[in-house]
């Protein structure tokens, strides 16, 4: 199986200021068709996970352009330009290229 | 609006046998793959099962393999997932999720509580 690994798996934060996850796979994540599928997802406290990013970079309808996703092959990484309070919950990276799929440990984004 | 609504959760005994299920509405359920995803108590996501658009397509985790089954009729918007066998391990909240990879192609459920326990 891939694994998906985060860090850190804590960050405090403080408001305003810049975060960065890091996500590394055991594998590469380009599938045969080209496309590099990972996701990241936000849970915050009490709801159901939302995805803000797939295929790295691309990001979903409604989300804040504060969130951006990069990388390539084995190495991802999410970034939230300016934290704000709305931000605290847990992060999770996920790949869809193999199979089981499988999600990182989730990284918990706090306030300082 | 895009709504998953999963039902079916509940107190069990280690053995015994749940069926969940998922209703879908607000996108074209029947073009779609979808998910089975669950979550221990205090844990991370771990992924459960796939099915695709037409039922032709079917993965399971290995820790599932076996004792589970995806299905889905696309007729009622539904999809389900018969859990049989159940364990002490298998207690967890169960979120049915799509997604798909174009902007706005994913949404998750509330989810169902699942409690094996004697």
């Amino acid at each position: 199986d891939v694994v998906m690994t985060q860090s850190p798996l804590s960050l405090p934060v403080t408001l305003g200021q810049p975060a960065s996850i890091s996500c590394r796979s055991s594998q590469s994540l380009v599938h045969s068709d080209g496309n590099t599928y990972l996701n990241w997802f936000q849970q915050r406290p009490g709801q159901s996970p939302r995805r803000l990013i797939y295929k790295v970079s691309n990001r979903d309808s409604g989300v804040p352009d504060r969130f951006s996703g990069s990388g390539s092959g084995t190495d991802f990484t999410l970034k939230i330009s300016r934290v704000e309070a709305d931000d605290v919950g847990v992060y999770y990276c996920m790949q869809g290229t193999h199979w089981p799929r499988t999600f990182g440990q989730g990284t918990k984004v706090e306030i300082k | 609006e895009v709504q998953l609504v999963e039902s079916g959760g509940g107190l069990v005994q280690p053995g015994g046998s749940l069926r969940l299920s998922c209703a879908a509405s607000g996108f074209t359920f029947s073009s779609e793959s979808m998910n089975w995803v669950r979550q221990a108590p205090g844990k991370g996501l771990e992924w459960v099962s796939y099915i695709n658009s037409t039922s032709s397509v079917i993965k399971y985790a290995d820790s599932v393999k076996g004792r589970f089954t995806i299905s889905r009729d696309n007729a009622k918007n539904s999809l389900y997932l018969q859990m049989n066998s159940l364990r002490a391990e298998d207690t967890a909240t169960y979120y049915c999720a799509r997604w798909g990879y174009s902007s706005g192609g994913s949404s998750w459920g509330q989810g169902t509580p699942v409690t094996v326990s004697s």
